[in-house]
């Protein structure tokens, strides 16, 4: 399966601020999927990115909040922008690699909003 | 709109037990189900995945069986360890391209195993 390496793992952020995280991998795919877990809850999808056209937004999630950049095959980028106290979540990005294999996360990023 | 719940929500139970952990769905629609793992603050790390055309899939000490006609999902574990707790996830992934990669996942359960 593949392996995904997400940056950054922790951060603590000024409330106004944007926060940019990074998912690499080590294997060319179709999709990404950006996820978000906020403290004590399951995971829910926000965006499914594909290289070559615009991300496809879960209903909740808007551009102008979390923009998406996918330049290339093995990266993603998912941006928090303008952040609030109320973003403080763990984020992970994942990718699927074939039928039969399921899907891969990466480690997370905590994000603390203060 | 398929919704995934987990039971028990908790669990805690002496080192070396056999315990078995609940997921269920309300669309047996599903392309297959997965279950992951969790440890406090960090990332998911895949346990076993069960296609829609299976009844169950083993890892070692783990076992997950599927009954979709039924929405049912159970992982077992076998006799286990202070090292298995964490927070045990199942997911399923629905049919048709509008479903494809999103994984729609119950709340969790959280397991301790005590020493």
């Amino acid at each position: 399966s593949a392996v995904i390496s997400q940056k950054p793992s922790r951060d603590i952020c000024q409330r106004g601020t944007s926060l940019t995280i990074q998912c690499q991998v080590d294997s060319q795919v179709t999709m990404m999927f950006w996820y978000r877990q906020q403290p004590g809850q399951s995971l829910t999808l926000i965006a499914t990115a594909n290289q070559g056209s615009e991300a496809t937004y879960e209903s909740g999630f808007v551009i102008d909040k979390f923009p998406i950049s996918r330049p290339n095959l093995t990266f993603s980028t998912l941006t928090v922008s303008n952040m609030s106290p109320e973003d403080s979540s763990i984020y992970l990005c994942s990718v699927g690699t074939g039928t039969g294999i399921g899907y891969t996360f990466g480690s997370g990023t905590r994000l603390t909003v203060v | 709109k398929q919704e995934v719940t987990q039971i028990p929500a908790a669990l805690s139970v002496p080192e070396g037990e056999n315990l078995v952990l609940n997921c269920s769905f309300t669309d047996s629609a599903i392309y297959n189900l997965q279950w992951f793992r969790q440890d406090p603050g960090k990332g998911l790390t895949s346990l076993l995945l069960i296609q829609s055309s299976q009844r169950e899939q083993t890892s070692g000490r783990l076992n997950a069986s599927l009954d979709k006609s039924s929405g049912r999902s159970t992982l077992y574990i076998a006799a286990s360890q202070p090292g298995d707790s964490a927070t045990y996830l199942c997911a399923v992934r629905g049919q048709g391209s509008s479903n494809t990669g999103k994984l729609i996942f119950g709340q969790g359960t959280t397991l301790q195993v005590k020493p």
